[in-house]
């Protein structure tokens, strides 16, 4: 299993640029979320989704939008880039049916954005 | 307050034990967790606590559960180089998207 793969590693964007961040699963997670990690305040949830076509917001949603067509899929677009959006993206994704009583979040490598 | 918060920099040497510490917000939270950052990757489960234990032990991790005080803890005992890194303490309030997330400690260990 390749776990939760992300791309790309790293991207820079102007202002107002749209772009997607890819994500996906192998392990057929039905739990899958999107955070952002920014320097002195931890994750934070951006959008998350406990099924193919089922999405709901977290946290942080504003700028961002997502779907969930597939299991195995989950990308996060940005519409109109802004230099706050500036962060390290993290995809994750629990396994609900059968999983651990603890669920463990199997994070992806991440995908630092650099907006000018 | 809303945040659970942790220390930003903790600086031990190798072979000694480091202490870890994460204050957290909801008493009602299930699960507690040690999440392990590299440098460049994703961030790791380390370990866990269920509420109702108030200390795990796995190998050289002691994790140690306050929760009149909502003080989490994480002992790591021989303390190596390749334990560097930044350590997350996480609360799961009640839901896959209620886990709630610390600043992040970055351990540094000098050989």
């Amino acid at each position: 299993n390749a776990g939760v793969t992300q791309t790309p590693k790293f991207q820079v964007l102007k202002t107002g640029q749209s772009m997607t961040l890819q994500c996906a699963q192998d392990m057929n997670h039905e739990y899958m979320s999107w955070y952002r990690q920014d320097p002195g305040m931890g994750l934070r949830l951006i959008h998350y989704s406990v099924g193919a076509g089922i999405t709901d917001q977290g946290e942080v949603p504003n700028g961002y939008n997502v779907s969930r067509s597939t299991t195995e899929d989950f990308p996060l677009r940005l519409l109109s880039a802004a230099p706050s959006q500036t962060s390290v993206y993290f995809c994750a994704s629990i396994g609900l049916a059968g999983g651990t009583s603890y669920n463990e979040q199997f994070f992806g490598p991440g995908t630092r954005l650099t907006v000018l | 307050g809303e945040d659970v918060e942790q220390s930003l920099f903790l600086s031990v040497r190798e072979g000694d034990s480091s202490v870890i510490n994460c204050t957290y917000t909801d008493s009602s939270s299930t699960y507690l967790y040690w999440y392990k950052q590299e440098p460049g990757a994703g961030l790791q489960l380390l370990t866990y606590i269920f509420s109702n234990m108030d200390m795990k032990q796995d190998q050289r991790l002691t994790v140690l559960l306050n929760k009149k005080d909502k003080h989490l803890s994480l002992r790591i005992a021989d303390t190596q180089t390749g334990d560097s890194a930044i350590y997350f303490c996480a609360e799961n309030r009640g839901g896959y998207q209620k886990v709630t997330f610390g600043t992040g400690t970055k351990l540094q260990v000098i050989p």
